[in-house]
């Protein structure tokens, strides 16, 4: 099984700051034959399901604000919001689909304002 | 605008079997994609439980496998959980959602999600 470990569990950041978040895990996610980081982030609301934000680790979803941004490679990878609006308080999750069909989730991390 | 409803008992004993339904709108099961079911316990994280192609073709959770049955009606536009002999543990907010392209595991749309809880 690949674990998907986030950090940290929880963040506050004042408005207009950026914040990072970190995704681990424990082995690579990056298919070789395509050169691909089989990796998504998730935004959930409260009351509210997920909502993918960026996935092949730096795709933006069509929709989703370009201060949003994946990066990394092989088993260490970063979600950072570049301006933190008050509309993007959420809890952040982190997907492995390189392991079919074991994917798997980080534990999430939550984002507030400082 | 894709949308996808979940519905199905709020409650259910335990050692019996859980069935959801997704209701599909705004797009064709049968044109592509995969679709798919996740779960949420509460105030916990997120799980992926398995997903089905219009052809049939499913992948599920090898933790769940044993328990799990996915299956799709493309005439009404749905498709369906059942997951056998429940227990405390299985109570959770389930959500459908459709796969990305290409993609088996990562969702895309999802439903707002029913919570079935177990219990006698």
């Amino acid at each position: 099984d690949i674990v998907m470990t986030q950090s940290p569990d929880s963040l506050a950041v004042s408005l207009g700051e950026r914040a990072t978040i970190n995704c681990k895990s424990s082995q690579s996610i990056l298919y070789s034959s395509n050169n691909k980081n089989y990796l998504a982030w998730y935004q959930q609301k409260p009351g509210q399901p997920p909502k993918v934000v960026i996935y092949w680790a730096s795709t933006r979803e069509s929709g989703v604000p370009d201060r949003f941004s994946g990066s990394g490679s092989g088993t260490d990878f970063t979600l950072t919001i570049s301006s933190l609006q008050a509309e993007d308080v959420a809890v952040y999750y982190c997907q492995q689909y390189y392991n079919t069909p074991q994917y798997s989730f980080g534990q999430g991390t939550k984002l507030e304002i400082k | 605008q894709v949308q996808l409803q979940e519905s199905g008992p709020g409650l259910v004993k335990p050692s019996e079997t859980l069935s959801l339904t997704c209701a599909v709108s705004g797009y064709s099961i049968s044109s592509d994609y995969y679709w798919g079911w996740i779960r949420q316990p509460p105030g916990k994280g997120l799980e992926w439980i398995g997903s089905i192609y219009h052809s049939g073709s499913t992948y599920y959770n090898p933790s769940l496998k044993s328990r799990v049955t996915i299956s799709v009606d493309t005439s009404k536009n749905q498709f369906f959980l059942k997951l056998a002999s429940v227990t405390a543990a299985d109570t959770a907010v389930y959500y459908c959602a459709r796969g990305l392209p290409s993609l088996v595991g990562a969702m895309g749309y999802w439903g707002q999600g029913t919570l079935v809880t177990v219990s006698s």
